[in-house]
């Protein structure tokens, strides 16, 4: 079946670094792919997305990198800051079924360091 | 504000009892979708409408649980005879389309669910 999985539940990073948050997929199906960032009681905040016929998409700060060869994608965050602290989700779907349901992984927690 | 708004924010209730919950998509935004979500994962995704078309529901959309929208604006969840495993984050997100473009879903605050 369709998943989207995460390989790491928590990353402590030191404010000013760079993070790295990887996420695989397991069904090659899934074609567009977008990352959440979900603060303690909120609901989930839309950082970026890629669809698969793109392999880098870069917004402020924020990079993600799909290999569709391996199934994986990576939220990179720059000079990561302690407004960044939260979980992270990657979700994705098939674009063109007409199915709109986003399939989560489980998230990361993010943890930034002073 | 022009975000996805959801009420009520928290709702306890008992066990047997019928819940409702609405939420008010982002203005124009055509589509519309409930999710939930248990404590340390991911939310899962529940049913979607396009307009006032219910078009995908998940397997995990009991017949206890109904949704409508019926003018292709706000829409209720409704769920009877709500059970403890019921309890969690019930999450609304609206898009628009934008023809073969993904189209970006927006979450709301979130209304969580305790039955006791």
């Amino acid at each position: 079946g369709e998943s989207v999985g995460l390989h790491l539940p928590t990353l402590s990073v030191q404010e000013g670094d760079n993070s790295i948050i990887n996420c695989a997929y397991s069904n090659s199906a899934s074609d567009y792919f977008i990352w959440y960032k979900q603060e303690s009681g909120k609901g989930p905040q839309f950082i970026i997305d890629i669809r698969s016929n793109m392999d880098k998409r870069q917004g402020q700060r924020v990079t993600v990198l799909l290999n569709k060869t391996v199934k994986h994608l990576s939220l990179q965050i720059a000079a990561t800051q302690p407004g960044d602290s939260a979980v992270y989700f990657c979700a994705g779907r098939p674009m063109d079924t007409g199915r709109r349901a986003l399939t989560f992984g489980s998230g990361t927690r993010l943890q930034v360091q002073p | 504000d022009t975000g996805v708004s959801q009420n009520p924010r928290h709702k306890i209730t008992k066990r047997g009892q019928n819940v409702t919950f609405r939420c008010d998509p982002i203005s124009e935004h055509n589509r519309l979708y409930w999710y939930r979500q248990t404590l340390g994962q991911g939310p899962e995704f529940l049913t979607y409408f396009q307009n006032e078309a219910q078009l995908e529901k998940s397997r995990l959309l009991s017949d206890r649980f109904s949704a409508e929208r019926p003018k292709g604006s706000f829409s209720t969840l409704e769920i009877q005879r709500t059970e403890q495993g019921d309890s969690a984050m019930y999450l609304c997100a609206s898009s628009l389309e934008r023809g073969t473009m993904g189209d970006t879903q927006y979450f709301g605050p979130g209304t969580r669910l305790t039955v006791l």
